[in-house]
């Protein structure tokens, strides 16, 4: 099946500074590549995703990047607020696994006010 | 977000019960998930169903069984319950993907 692999585990910003984490797949057939973000104690709450078939999607502070030829792809987090720290997981799915998803094994972000 | 719920939300329990978990829906999605999370490994998919016919098994479907009663409904099982299985278990629906997720069951196996 698919593997997707997370760096880092865990991320310390300054309030005001930006956040990447990065995320890799295995499956060249992947499509899909959702980002999920989840507080402490709550549930894991999608916040963006991309698809094959588009290199950026921007919504406000939040992006996502892809690149298809080295198979990974990244969350860019802007201008961070304390409300920001979260664990975030990524995720990819492929036709070749029944679309299934296969989630990263998540980053423990704290943006520090 | 109360249109996915999930019953209990904590359970206690001993090696060698049975035990289920219900969630259920609102969003009038045809896709229903069963995760589990543990700490370190993220989260993994046990069982899925695209509507009420059809039954999928994921990465970890080893010592659980699902129903779909309903569209709005799906069940997960622990035929005989072991200390290995204490995970928090999430269900989640959506249209194309798990989008909407529950508040987890968290599961403890003494």
């Amino acid at each position: 099946g698919e593997n997707v692999e997370q760096h880092p585990s865990t991320l310390s910003v300054q309030e005001g500074d930006s956040a990447v984490i990065k995320c890799t797949y295995s499956d060249s057939a992947s499509n899909y590549f959702p980002w999920y973000k989840q507080e402490l104690g709550k549930r894991p709450q999608l916040i963006i995703d991309i698809r094959s078939n588009v290199g950026e999607k921007k919504d406000q502070r939040i992006a996502v990047t892809l690149n298809k030829t080295a198979k990974h792809f990244s969350l860019h987090i802007t201008e961070t607020q304390p409300e920001d720290s979260a664990v975030y997981f990524c995720a990819a799915s492929s036709p070749n696994t029944g679309n299934q998803f296969y989630f990263g094994t998540g980053t423990s972000l704290t943006v520090i006010p | 977000d109360a249109d996915v719920t999930q019953t209990p939300r904590n359970r206690i329990t001993k090696t060698g019960k049975r035990i289920m978990l219900e969630c259920s829906q609102t969003k009038g999605h045809d896709r229903m998930y069963w995760y589990r999370q543990d700490p370190g490994l993220g989260l993994r998919l046990i069982y899925y169903s695209f509507d009420v016919k059809d039954i999928n098994k994921g990465e970890i479907s080893d010592g659980y069984s699902v129903s779909r009663q309903a569209q709005a409904k799906f069940s997960l099982s622990l035929e005989s319950a072991i200390p290995n299985q204490t995970a928090l278990y999430f269900c989640a629906t959506g249209r194309n993907q798990p989008q909407h997720f529950g508040d987890g069951t968290r599961l403890s196996i003494l």
